[in-house]
């Protein structure tokens, strides 16, 4: 079946570095989306990207779709503390509406 | 404008017990999905539930049970609990008339923790 792998798995910096995570999708994908979850809490719907090669910003996080639609990452330009969680790239099966998810990258941030 | 809800918050159970989770989906959803969160992992699709009935479903055993009443609320019962059921469910609403494919909000979620 489908698979979405995230790289790295974990990630710790010092607040005003930056920070990437990466998502790779077994299958092509109709769009990713990315989700936040903090310590303790549920995961947050943050962004959807649908078109090939798209890139989308929100304030200090930069989103990006591949050109194959088989891979995202998603980019934080000097992080903050409160920018500390577990970020999820999450992908629809092709056939179906479940969403499949990453197992996620968590990241803390030293102050 | 109510966001996903979803009760109990916490519950703990002892293995065999059997168990109902409940969601009430954002104002305007039809579809209500079920996930399981196991620690330090990402969220597992279990069921998906439209027009009452369950559309599509995750690689879990048939202990794992649920229903949509007429107003898009949702249960999940899971029957004769093992310890391995101790995680974190999620209920996810969207819509499939009006939603981009595959967003889905995520309610507060409900900690179940298996003795």
């Amino acid at each position: 079946g489908q698979q979405v792998m995230q790289i790295p798995q974990y990630q710790h910096v010092q607040e005003g570095e930056d920070f990437t995570t990466y998502c790779n999708s077994s299958t092509t994908l109709s769009n990713i989306q990315w989700y936040k979850q903090r310590p303790g809490g549920h995961p947050v719907f943050l962004i959807q990207l649908v078109k090939s090669g798209e890139v989308k910003k929100q304030k200090r996080l930069t989103f990006q779709f591949g050109e194959a639609k088989k891979n995202s990452s998603l980019h934080i330009t000097a992080t903050q503390t409160t920018d500390v969680g577990t970020y999820f790239c999450a992908g629809p099966e092709e056939y179906g509406n479940k969403l499949v998810f990453g197992a996620g990258t968590i990241l803390r941030v030293k102050s | 404008d109510a966001g996903v809800t979803q009760s109990p918050t916490h519950l703990i159970k002892t293995r065999g017990q059997q168990v109902t989770l409940r969601c009430s989906p954002k104002s305007g959803h039809d579809t209500v999905s079920w996930y399981q969160q196991a620690l330090g992992q990402g969220p597992q699709f279990i069921f998906q539930y439209y027009e009452e009935e369950e559309r599509q479903r995750g690689n879990f055993p048939d202990r794992f049970s649920g229903h949509q009443f007429p107003n898009y609320s949702s249960e999940l019962n899971v029957n004769a609990l093992l310890l391995g059921d101790s995680a974190l469910y999620l209920c996810a609403s969207s819509s499939l008339v009006t939603g981009t494919r595959g967003t889905q909000y995520f309610g507060p979620g409900t900690r179940l923790l298996v003795l």
